[in-house]
């Protein structure tokens, strides 16, 4: 998806282990999301950022850890990873927040054993 | 419990044929959003609807706005196979960030 990449692309880790997910925009975008997509649940939102430093919780942020210390780079920490974190993990941007739609990247999905 | 619901869950048409996919929601929304999301890919955004419109336009999709009965439907006209996928809605809550339903997935059968 232009402006918008996700890594790794596929990962598999064992519980108990940390993990970070990275999101890397090149839109200059202000708001960034991090979602995640489980069978019957749609997407749900794990953390957000508003700025460089700003970053705020979302429905299902226990367990997870965000940071952004550059506009372009958002990263998700799995802080031990768990097998209910098993998931396919969308990052996400916008300009101007709600006001407009949001660009999602192509996704990771997190296999954990 | 979710803000946002499509239903139904699952649709198979014809190519040529018409879809119609509907969203309800609970609570006043600002806006309210379409995405579509073909397998293993992530979403892509179709149309954005505010609370003051009522119908929007996009090529083959039109997208309308009931506030009244707070819901949304999503119509796609002369459906192709490259139209499989699934669809979702996402609304916002009042000052607060999008939340998406669990998706309508539409299979068009050639």
């Amino acid at each position: 998806d232009a402006g918008i990449t996700q890594s790794p692309r596929h990962k598999v880790t064992e519980t108990g282990t940390p993990v970070t997910l990275r999101c890397h925009q090149t839109e200059n975008h202000r708001y960034m999301y991090w979602y995640r997509q489980d069978p019957g649940h749609g997407l749900r939102l794990i953390h957000y950022s508003y700025g460089v430093k700003d970053t705020d919780k979302g429905e299902v942020s226990d367990g997870y850890s965000v940071s952004r210390s550059k506009t372009e780079d958002f990263l998700l920490t799995l802080e031990s990873a768990t097998s209910s974190q098993t998931s396919v993990y969308f990052c996400a941007i916008s300009e101007l927040g709600s006001d407009y739609g949001y660009t999602f990247g192509s996704g990771t999905r997190l296999t954990v054993v | 419990s979710q803000q946002g619901e499509e239903d139904p869950q699952a649709l198979s048409i014809q190519e040529g044929e018409n879809a119609t996919m509907n969203c309800s929601y609970k609570t006043s929304i600002n806006n309210l959003q379409w995405y579509r999301q073909n397998s293993g890919r992530g979403l892509v955004h179709l149309i954005l609807i505010r609370s003051n419109e009522r119908e929007k336009h996009s090529g083959r999709l039109r997208v309308t706005l009931d506030t009244s009965k707070k819901s949304s439907s999503l119509l796609i006209t002369a459906s192709r196979a490259a139209d499989t996928a699934s669809y979702f809605c996402a609304t916002d809550a009042k000052g607060q960030n999008f939340v998406f339903g669990p998706g309508t997935r539409l299979s068009v059968l050639p």
